[in-house]
C-alpha cells in the first residue's frame, strides 16, 4: 500500500519568508509526527498529534513553528520568518497509534538562504 | 537533546561479518526502536522490542534490551554490501521518539 507522502521533496526560500510543508500519513494511522534531521542536532522530535487529543507540541524550536492535522489526516508544518538555522531535512512519520512502530516518508530538505 | 548515545560512532566491516552496535539511554521507556537509514534517504524501521522484552529477532537482526542497565544492542549477521547505512536507535517514552546520533556501518565486499 502506499507510505506516507511528503510535499515539496525540496524547498529553496529566502531568509524571513514563510514556507509550508505537507505530509500525507498512511490511510487508517491516527498518530503522526513531525521531525527534523539536521547535520548539527541529529534527529529532532518536533511535534506528535494522536487522534483528537490536543497536540504535543513540547518539540517546536520557537513559536516560529507550527502544525495541524485536518480531518484526522493530512498534516502541514508552517514555518513563518525563515531562519537559515531552519534548514534542514523535515521528516513526517505515522503510526497506528502510540508505542507503536513508526513508518516514515522520505522528507522535505529546506534550505534557506 | 537526544535521549540515546550510540556506540561506535562508525563502524567498518567486511561481509560475511557481524555487526554490533549499542544504544544507552537516560529516562524509563516504553519501548526502543531501531531504525537504518541509507544516504540520502527516509528511515526505514527494522525492529521494535517492548520495555518487558529482552531479546527479539528479526531475520538477520537481533536486538536485546536491558533496562536495568538502561542500554539496548543491536546485532546484524552475515552482513552484505546493502547493509551500508546509518543505524539510529529511538527510545519512546510518550509516544514520541527520541533518536541516538546513529552509527554509520560500511560493509565492504
Amino acid at each position: 500500500g502506499a507510505g506516507v507522502s511528503q510535499s515539496p521533496s525540496n524547498k529553496v526560500t529566502e531568509k524571513g519568508k514563510d514556507v509550508e510543508l505537507r505530509c500525507d500519513p498512511i490511510s487508517g494511522h491516527t498518530a503522526l509526527y513531525w521531525y527534523r534531521q539536521s547535520l548539527g542536532q541529529g534527529l529532532e522530535f518536533l511535534i506528535y498529534f494522536q487522534g483528537n487529543s490536543a497536540p504535543d507540541k513540547s518539540g517546536l524550536p520557537s513559536d516560529r513553528f507550527s502544525a495541524e492535522r485536518t480531518g484526522g489526516s493530512v498534516s502541514t508544518l508552517t514555518i513563518q520568518r525563515t531562519q537559515q538555522e531552519d534548514s534542514a531535512v523535515y521528516l513526517c512519520a505515522s503510526s497506528l497509534g502510540a508505542h507503536r512502530e513508526q513508518f516514515f516518508g522520505p522528507g522535505t530538505r529546506l534550505t534557506v538562504l | 537533546s537526544q535521549q540515546g548515545e550510540e556506540d561506535p560512532q562508525a563502524l567498518s566491516i567486511q561481509e560475511g561479518e557481524n555487526a554490533t552496535m549499542n544504544c544507552s539511554y537516560k529516562t524509563s521507556i516504553n519501548n526502543l526502536q531501531w531504525y537504518r537509514q541509507n544516504s540520502g534517504r527516509g528511515l526505514v524501521h527494522l525492529i521494535l522490542i517492548r520495555s518487558n522484552e529482552r531479546e527479539k529477532h528479526s531475520g538477520r537482526l537481533r536486538v536485546t534490551l536491558d533496562t536495568s542497565k538502561k542500554s539496548s544492542s543491536l546485532l546484524i549477521t552475515a552482513s552484505r554490501a546493502a547493509d551500508t547505512a546509518s543505524y539510529f536507535c529511538a527510545t519512546d517514552s510518550w509516544g514520541k521518539l527520541q533518536f541516538g546520533a546513529g552509527t554509520q556501518v560500511v560493509v565492504t565486499p
